[in-house]
């Protein structure tokens, strides 16, 4: 069966530090892999897509997800955290008809 | 161009009544799906629509249902409303139906309190 696991509930960093977020996902086929971001209140915005190719993909921000088919992971992350990350993340695999499995999210905080 | 459209915003009923959320995808998009949020966890599926048919279901009660339009707009309803339904309902629209490759633009949603 397809899963997500986000293990980090909450993470924080100071402004400036570098961030990853860790992604597992459990799929028997090829994955489609997605990380959305989630304001309070808010919908999700994509952040970045991994359908097939190359393993390291860009996305809006200055984020970035490597795939990594033998972890099973696909671990999101960025240089240089800003005060204005500060939100949920959430990755997903999808499956046919554009059903999405979503983690339970990670929460970041940026300290000043 | 206008995005993913959902009303209302912001929704309070009580335990026992019938609610209907809408939603306006995307200009060109012929598919919604739905997504049900609880509050501290991810999204769940709950419908995908595409061409005004029902392609994929989730894990929910009949209790849910939906439809889609000939405008490909849609409504949510829920009936005989629980405690538990209370949640973000996200609503989320695509060009084509996905095989899992498509980018799905998502609403702001409707937040459902039962009380």
């Amino acid at each position: 069966a397809q899963s997500v696991t986000q293990p980090d509930i909450h993470i924080t960093v100071s402004e400036g530090a570098s961030l990853e977020l860790r992604c597992n996902y459990s799929y028997g086929a090829t994955p489609y892999l997605f990380w959305y971001v989630q304001s309070p209140g808010q919908g999700l915005q994509l952040l970045l897509k991994y359908f097939s190719g190359d393993t390291l993909v860009q996305g809006i921000k200055g984020f970035e997800a490597e795939f990594k088919r033998s972890q099973s992971s696909f671990n999101l992350r960025k240089p240089s955290v800003h005060w204005s990350d500060a939100a949920e993340y959430f990755c997903a695999v999808a499956a046919n008809f554009n059903k999405f499995y979503f983690g339970s999210g990670t929460k970041l905080n940026v300290k000043p | 161009d206008a995005g993913v459209t959902q009303s209302p915003t912001h929704l309070i009923k009580t335990r026992g009544q019938h609610v209907t959320l809408r939603c306006s995808p995307i200009s060109g998009h012929k598919s919604v799906s739905w997504y049900q949020q609880v509050l501290g966890q991810g999204p769940q599926f709950i419908f995908q629509y595409y061409e005004k048919e029902e392609r994929g279901r989730g894990n929910f009660p009949d209790r849910f249902s939906a439809r889609q339009f000939p405008n490909y707009s849609s409504e949510l309803n829920v009936n005989a409303l629980l405690l538990g339904d209370s949640a973000l309902y996200l609503c989320a629209s695509s060009f084509r139906q996905g095989a899992g490759n498509e980018k799905l633009f998502f609403g702001s949603g409707t937040q459902l309190s039962v009380l």
